[in-house]
């Protein structure tokens, strides 16, 4: 079993859906990191959290410590938005990421 | 630069050639890591520096693979002999590193993506 478990794999909707990408881990973190790859592009940081909820613009991140779960919600999606995103998660005294293997979201017009 | 930086960004070897691939992280990061990603799948922990030490080299998949950052900045990672499963991005990452903690956000570069026939 993979420490970082995503869901779905592969994910399209409409221009202006609501969408939700879903992570879970199987150890203890010190932080979860929700990253954006766009094709041939490298990878940006979004959020990293340890605790609650961040927002920033349409893209809001929470996470559950006790249930080992988080969630990436974007609101009135767009074809811009289409990118492969991905969980990634730091053990306590280690910066090294852990990564799932991603979410290619495919936003149609 | 203002970012993170790889180069070449690609590479194509034959089989059994040696490859070295560069990163050159944001100006006074102390942590640099490297990541191989296989495509379609997310990427994999390969080696991380704190400065110019290594510490923590348990990703490298083969004694073919060495890392290093000798002045604490730029950083060379060596394929010797490459082999076809070599085949990958190789991404390279950046942190500032603040009281070395594990709560740093990593800045990563492009990538260099190595095909080896």
């Amino acid at each position: 079993k993979n420490e970082v478990e995503q869901s779905p794999q592969n994910l399209t909707a409409q221009e202006g859906e609501f969408i939700t990408i879903n992570c879970s881990y199987s150890v203890g973190i010190s932080a979860l990191h929700w990253l954006q790859q766009h094709p041939g592009g490298g990878i940006v940081s979004l959020f990293m959290l340890s605790s609650g909820k961040k927002k920033h613009g349409r893209l809001i991140a929470t996470i559950n410590i006790q249930e080992k779960h988080s969630s990436l919600h974007i609101t009135a999606s767009h074809p811009r938005d289409s990118a492969v995103y991905i969980c990634a998660v730091s053990n306590f005294g280690n910066e090294k990421l852990t990564f799932g293997t991603g979410t290619r979201l495919t936003i149609i017009p | 630069g203002a970012g993170v930086s790889q180069s070449p960004r690609y590479k194509v070897a034959k089989r059994g050639q040696d490859v070295a691939l560069r990163c050159d992280p944001i100006s006074g990061h102390v942590s640099l890591f490297w990541y191989q990603q296989a495509l379609g799948q997310g990427p994999e922990f390969l080696t991380y520096f704190q400065n110019e030490a290594q510490l923590d080299k348990s990703g490298l998949p083969s004694d073919r693979f060495f890392a290093e950052r000798p002045e604490g900045s730029v950083s060379t990672l060596k394929i010797q002999r490459t082999q076809q499963e070599d085949s990958a991005v190789y991404l390279c990452a950046s942190s500032l590193s603040i009281a070395g903690g594990s709560y740093n956000e990593q800045f990563f570069g492009p990538g260099t993506r190595l095909t080896v026939l």
